[in-house]
């Protein structure tokens, strides 16, 4: 049974830093392309990162709203992938999601205010 | 970046009605066209995969179809289960796109 579990969100000041963990099982990892997809509170649905797999040198996507700002990342060794979310604005408040596309997390909320 | 514009934004029918959804795009997405049901409190859930590709395990009553900027997304009799809001998405470049949602209830 494939399994995403997302896990670091929580409650943050404008401009600080939070990373996400997505721990995954059931399908075979090191050859995914994973994603990251968030849900504002308007319920509105961004992908907002992706990351290839070893034979696409792991190549890295982002949308232009987190470039530069946000970066993804793996470890095949723990089936995982990560979302390290730096200087952090009050529109980045949503619900995040781990993603293969056609398997998804249960999503975790990410809350940026002072 | 392709804009993803969903029609209608709300609809209300009944059960074993016929419903369609649409959704257009605002250049040629070339058959790259997902659509995801999301019910309240979940995840979004795969339904169709390129336009017309049925998911693992979702019920034949789904279906979808289109070409070039315009996709359609069918329930041929619909169920008090599918209440939900239903999402497209476009794959045909990055950045990924969604529309804005149909949320579908039962009248």
């Amino acid at each position: 049974e494939v399994q995403l579990v997302e896990t670091g969100g929580g409650l943050v000041q404008p401009g600080k830093s939070l990373k996400l963990t997505c721990a995954t099982s059931g399908f075979t990892f090191s050859t995914a392309w994973m994603h990251w997809v968030r849900q504002s509170p308007d319920k509105r649905l961004e992908w907002i990162a992706r990351i290839k797999d070893k034979s696409n040198n792991y190549a890295t996507d982002y949308v232009e709203s987190v470039k530069g700002r946000f970066t993804i990342s793996r470890d095949d060794s723990k089936s995982s992938v990560y979302l390290q979310m730096n200087s952090l604005k009050e529109e980045d408040t949503a619900t995040y999601y781990c993603t293969l596309r056609d398997y998804w997390g249960q999503g975790v909320m990410v809350t940026v205010s002072s | 970046d392709i804009q993803m514009t969903q029609s209608p934004s709300f609809l209300s029918a009944s059960v074993g009605e016929r419903v369609t959804l649409s959704c257009k795009a605002s250049q040629n997405i070339n058959k790259y066209l997902d659509w995801y049901q999301q019910k309240l409190g979940e995840a979004p859930k795969l339904l169709i995969y390129n336009t017309n590709n049925l998911h693992t395990g979702i019920p034949s009553r789904f279906s979808g179809s289109g070409s070039g900027t315009d996709y359609t997304l069918t329930i041929s009799s619909l169920q008090p289960e599918d209440v939900a809001t239903y999402f497209c998405l476009q794959r045909n470049s990055w950045p990924f796109t969604f529309g804005s949602g149909t949320k579908l209830e039962i009248k």
